[in-house]
C-alpha cells in the first residue's frame, strides 16, 4: 500500500456507541494531522502530531480522543458523539509540521444518529 | 482575519471553458496550496507556491501567487469533464509556519 490510507471509510453510529478510525501512513513522514471537514467549510485542523507527540489540540471536545502509537499510525478514538459531529474525517501526514505539503487520505466519512 | 476568502463557491461551465477562481485573505501568506478533492476521496495536492509573484503550471492548471502575499488564484484552460471536483486553497501564515488556513472550496462542475 502506498500513501495515506484510512479505516473504515463509512460509519454510522449511534450517540451512545464508541469507536474508532484509523489512519496509516505510508511515505515515511514524521506529522500526522486529523481534520473535520463539513458540507461548505474549510477544513478544521482538529489535532497535529510531530514524532508521535501531540503538539496541536485546536478546542476539540473531549468525546475525540487521539492516539499515536508510532510515526505511522493515528487514531482517533470517539465517544458519545453528536449528530453536529457528522462530517468527513480526514487524515493527513506530511514531512514535518513545518513542511507545506500535506498528504491526505481518503477520509471516514461519519454519520451520528 | 487570517481566514481564506475563496471564491466563487461554484462554477457550471462547457466543456473546453478556461476557469479561473481565488483566495484572498487579509493576512500575509508565505506558501500557498492549490488541492482538488473528487466525490468519496481525500484532497490531492495541485500546485504549490512559495514566493510572491511565482507562476507555476501543472499541465493545464496556473496557479499564482499574488504580489501582495494575500491572495494566489488558480487557472484551469480548456476544461474537460474530469476536471469535476472541489478545489481548495490552502496557505501558511508568514510567521507562523504550522497554522495552515484553507478556503472553503470552489465546487466545479463541467458540462460535456
Amino acid at each position: 500500500e502506498t500513501g495515506v490510507t484510512q479505516t473504515p471509510r463509512h460509519l454510522v453510529m449511534g450517540m451512545t456507541n464508541k469507536k474508532s478510525l484509523k489512519c496509516e501512513q505510508h511515505l515515511g513522514h514524521n506529522a500526522m494531522y486529523w481534520y473535520k471537514q463539513s458540507a461548505k467549510k474549510p477544513l478544521e485542523l482538529m489535532f497535529v502530531y510531530n514524532f508521535k507527540e501531540q503538539t496541536e489540540n485546536n478546542s476539540v471536545p473531549s468525546r475525540f480522543s487521539p492516539e499515536c502509537p508510532n510515526s505511522s499510525h493515528l487514531f482517533l478514538h470517539l465517544h458519545t458523539l453528536q449528530p453536529e459531529d457528522s462530517a468527513l474525517y480526514l487524515c493527513a501526514s506530511s514531512q514535518d509540521p513545518r513542511r507545506e505539503t500535506q498528504y491526505f487520505g481518503p477520509g471516514t466519512r461519519l454519520l451520528v444518529l | 482575519g487570517q481566514q481564506l476568502n475563496q471564491s466563487p463557491q461554484s462554477m457550471f461551465i462547457q466543456e473546453g471553458e478556461d476557469v479561473s477562481m481565488n483566495c484572498t485573505s487579509s493576512s500575509i501568506f508565505n506558501t500557498w496550496l492549490w488541492y482538488k478533492q473528487e466525490p468519496g476521496e481525500g484532497p490531492v495536492l495541485l500546485i504549490a507556491l512559495y514566493k510572491a509573484g511565482e507562476l507555476t503550471s501543472n499541465g493545464r492548471l496556473t496557479a499564482q501567487f499574488g504580489i501582495t502575499r494575500k491572495d494566489s488564484f488558480l487557472n484551469i484552460s480548456a476544461s474537460i469533464p474530469s476536471d469535476v471536483g472541489i478545489y481548495f486553497c490552502a496557505g501558511r501564515i508568514l510567521y507562523n509556519n504550522n497554522d495552515m488556513r484553507f478556503g472553503a472550496g470552489t465546487r466545479l462542475t463541467v458540462k460535456p
